[in-house]
Parts: C-alpha cells; sequence; structure tokens
C-alpha cells in the first residue's frame, strides 16, 4: 500500500519547456489535488478533481492543466514553463470533501 | 476565494515551554483542519474540527474550534524537539485554502 506516489522527485526544465507530473493513489480515493508550495506562502491550490474525468480551478490555476482520465491517477501538466513556476508541488487525496488529506512526497521542479 | 491568516508566522521556544498557532477567516467556517509539515517532508493530517466551540486533545495537542467558526488555535503544551515543524490550517468543502503556517523551532 504505497499511498500517494509522485514521479519525477526531482526535474529541472529550461524555459518554455513542457512536462507532466504523475500523482498515483491506490487508495481508491475520490478527491485529488495538486499544490504548489513557495517559501513564506503556504500551500496553494492548483487545480482538484472530485472525481474521475472531472478536473477544477483552484486558486492558482494559471499556467497548468490536468486530466484525470483514471481514478488513481491526476496529471499536472506545464505546456511552456517559466522561471515563476518554480517551486515544490505536491499531490494529495481523499475520500470526499470534509476528510483528511494525503499527501504525496512532492517534486521540486526548477526552471531556469 | 476564502482568505486564511495564520499568525505567527515564526516562533523559536526553548524546549518544555508552550506554542500557540492561530488561524482566522472572514467568513464562518464549516469545518477546519490542521496539518504539520516536518523540514523537507510532506503536510500530514493532524486533526479535523466541525463543530462551534469544539475542542480536541491528541496527547500534548489541544485543537480549538471559535464559537463563531471563523478561528481556530492549536496548542502544544511542554514543546519537545519532535515538534519542529510548520503548522498549517486547512479550510474549504472541496477548494481547499491552506493557511500561511506557523514555523515552530525549538531550541533544545
Amino acid at each position: 500500500n504505497a499511498g500517494v506516489t509522485q514521479t519525477p522527485k526531482f526535474r529541472v526544465l529550461k524555459t518554455g519547456q513542457s512536462m507532466t507530473l504523475l500523482c498515483a493513489q491506490d487508495m481508491n480515493h475520490e478527491y485529488m489535488y495538486w499544490y504548489r508550495q513557495d517559501p513564506g506562502m503556504g500551500l496553494r491550490l492548483i487545480h482538484y478533481s472530485v472525481g474521475e474525468g472531472t478536473t477544477a480551478k483552484g486558486e492558482v490555476p494559471d499556467g497548468y492543466n490536468v486530466s484525470r482520465l483514471k481514478k488513481q491517477n491526476f496529471l499536472l501538466g506545464l505546456e511552456s514553463a517559466a522561471p515563476s513556476q518554480t517551486s515544490v508541488y505536491f499531490c494529495a487525496s481523499s475520500w470526499g470533501p470534509l476528510t483528511e488529506q494525503y499527501f504525496g512526497p512532492g517534486t521540486r521542479l526548477t526552471v531556469t | 476565494g476564502q482568505q486564511v491568516m495564520q499568525i505567527p508566522q515564526y516562533q523559536h521556544v526553548q524546549e518544555g515551554e508552550d506554542f500557540t498557532t492561530y488561524c482566522n477567516s472572514s467568513t464562518t467556517l464549516s469545518n477546519i483542519q490542521w496539518y504539520k509539515q516536518r523540514p523537507g517532508g510532506h503536510p500530514v493530517f493532524l486533526i479535523q474540527l466541525v463543530k462551534s466551540g469544539e475542542v480536541k486533545k491528541q496527547k500534548r495537542l489541544t485543537f480549538q474550534f471559535g464559537e463563531a467558526k471563523k478561528n481556530s488555535s492549536l496548542h502544544i503544551t511542554a514543546t519537545q524537539t519532535t515538534d519542529v515543524g510548520t503548522y498549517f490550517c486547512a479550510l474549504g468543502y472541496q477548494k481547499v485554502t491552506f493557511g500561511t503556517g506557523t514555523k515552530l523551532q525549538v531550541i533544545p
């Protein structure tokens, strides 16, 4: 039972490059979330999903796209990376609203 | 969206001293959650409060939800070095908002 896993753990991109971050959970959770964490800013919600095939915008969605084709996976895409997207990205999942979120270990992304 | 203020931003305490962090919202909340993030780690769920005036305890940690459901506090009695980390409150039904966190440093 791995919980929530994220790949990759680290990545360095050049400005303008694209990439996809993968989040997988094996707890059969309905809800999944993508956050970014910057120093002094706490966690900010990028996008979230309330079930397979659904996605919704969070607090800071610009520059990111997501997909939830399978219940266990939630993908976060950066089409054209910018230095402002340098951050630590966390994925989380939960049974539903008002339930505890389980976080993955994070992906440290640097855009130069 | 919902605005949540968390204070203080940083706190240094001597081991054995108490510690409190506060979370304040501009709107009435349906619930509030608390998470702890160790340095270099990921957030880990501590507790959820849903009722007005609710108080819950976990060993040395005491969590409180305000009567008006607009604020919450986390109090740690007799801090230990294992309490080091950043404590976040989180609120929201589907679109979850995290506070900016309180970073706790415990001096042995």
